[in-house]
């Protein structure tokens, strides 16, 4: 099993809906990132949480430390949020390697 | 713009070659990672280098070699010794390893194929 499991692994959405990516992950962590990877393959770094939630723009992270459990929410969605979002962990007593441990990534197409 | 370039985008390597691929970054960052991208899996950390002049192997090390001569150069070598190196490859910086928690930059990748 995984260590950090992704769901959906794919998810095809309409134009203006309300799209939800989940994250579980099974060891203990100081930080959870959540990271955007193009067509192209470049990756970008939405979030970085702890605890709590964080907003940008039309991008909302939560995480709940007690369950091990993140979600990524896309509100209004848009084709170009077509992309793979990755949830990657950083392992508590990892010490000073910041070492991320990465999900298989979700695949969402927004359509028009 | 400051950023982490590497290059180039797409290389062919025939069977039994080396070779290098480039990842520089202009953001001051002390820290580099390579990370192995493959298809239905999650990014896996090759090396990862905290320092100049110093670098530590990852998970998949094997088949691989670094250098980090520079603050802002962190090349990767496949060698002949990595039998299945088709994959994607990203190279990512972070300011300091000694602080927990710093986000990790990204390049757009090199995709390396098997001639």
């Amino acid at each position: 099993k995984n260590e950090v499991e992704q769901s959906p692994q794919n998810l095809t959405a309409q134009e203006g809906e309300f799209i939800t990516i989940n994250c579980s992950y099974s060891v203990g962590i100081s930080a959870l990132h959540w990271l955007q990877q193009h067509p192209g393959g470049g990756i970008v770094s939405l979030f970085m949480l702890s605890s709590g939630k964080k907003k940008h723009g039309r991008l909302i992270a939560t995480i709940n430390i007690q369950e091990k459990h993140s979600s990524l929410h896309i509100t209004a969605s848009h084709p170009r949020d077509s992309a793979v979002y990755i949830c990657a962990v950083v392992l508590r007593g990892g010490g000073a390697t910041n070492k991320l441990i990465f999900g298989t990534g979700t695949l969402l197409a927004v359509q028009p | 713009d400051g950023g982490i370039t590497q290059s180039p985008k797409y290389l062919f390597r025939k069977e039994g070659q080396n070779v290098t691929l480039s990842c520089e970054q202009n953001l001051n960052h002390d820290a580099m990672y390579w990370y192995r991208q493959d298809p239905g899996q999650g990014l896996r950390l090759i090396y990862y280098s905290q320092i100049v002049n110093d670098f530590q192997k990852g998970d998949i090390a094997e088949g691989y070699s670094v250098s980090r001569e520079k603050k802002e150069s962190f090349p990767l070598t496949v060698t002949s010794a990595q039998k299945n190196p088709t994959a994607f490859y990203l190279c990512a910086s972070s300011i300091r390893p000694g602080t927990v928690n710093q986000p990790q930059h990204f390049g757009d990748g090199t995709r390396l194929s098997i001639l």
